[in-house]
């Protein structure tokens, strides 16, 4: 079964804007991770985020990762016609660490 | 250059056929997992392998089969008994059999029952 659940299902945003991906699971979870998928392709892993962190960075990607509220969002500053994709959460879970469940996506459109 | 390796990216079936997918990879990794995609969803498992000769069942392993006789491949059969075929498939791996760190996933095989 999937756990997460990922909000808002498509965003359009224009060329500089922001975009922010909200994720929610249900369970403990050891790691949050997020992927991005490029249309009829495969998923690239971003960043990972432990259960005892509460914010990550990576370039110009922000995870925040609330555990009291099993949520997580991903924030893309700047964003460029070639962030265009869908963008996944992915969980590890406590009682369950030989898989990682995935979320339902967003999918983002940036307009030159 | 290492990576995962999926064949063939397009394939048609009959119903009623059985087809098989390969995965290969170089990257020395012990786990090896199938998701399945279907338009606008997200993941769902299908197997995963942890060691050779040893598989799991995933969440929609019914009308599938693997194999693992390699550490480096782990092929994928669709057999004619699974009754929505059609989607996306994507191989996966990770360097643990316990996820403590990212998968590493193919391109993708698009499978389309005529």
């Amino acid at each position: 079964s999937q756990q997460g659940e990922e909000d808002p299902q498509a965003l359009s945003i224009q060329e500089g804007e922001n975009a922010t991906m909200n994720c929610s699971y249900k369970t403990s979870i050891n790691n949050l991770q997020w992927y991005r998928q490029n249309s009829g392709r495969g998923l690239v892993h971003l960043i990972l985020i432990r259960s005892n962190e509460r914010e990550k960075h990576s370039g110009r990607l922000r995870v925040t990762l609330d555990t009291s509220k099993k949520s997580s969002s991903l924030l893309i500053t700047a964003s460029r016609a070639a962030d265009t994709a869908s963008y996944f959460c992915a969980t590890g879970q406590v009682y369950n660490t030989d898989k990682l469940i995935f979320g339902t996506g967003t999918r983002l459109q940036v307009f030159p | 250059d290492g990576g995962i390796t999926q064949s063939p990216k397009y394939l048609f079936r009959k119903e009623g056929q059985n087809v098989t997918l390969s995965c290969e990879q170089n990257l020395n990794h012990d786990a090896m997992y199938w998701y399945r995609q279907d338009p606008g969803q997200g993941l769902r498992l299908i197997y995963y392998s942890q060691i050779v000769n040893d598989f799991q069942k995933g969440d929609i392993a019914e009308g599938y089969s693997v194999s693992r006789e390699k550490k480096e491949s782990f092929p994928l059969t669709v057999t004619s008994a699974q009754k929505n075929p059609t989607a996306f498939y994507l191989c996966a791996s990770s360097i643990d059999r316990i996820i403590t760190g990212e998968l590493f996933f193919g391109e993708g095989s698009r499978l389309t029952v005529l």
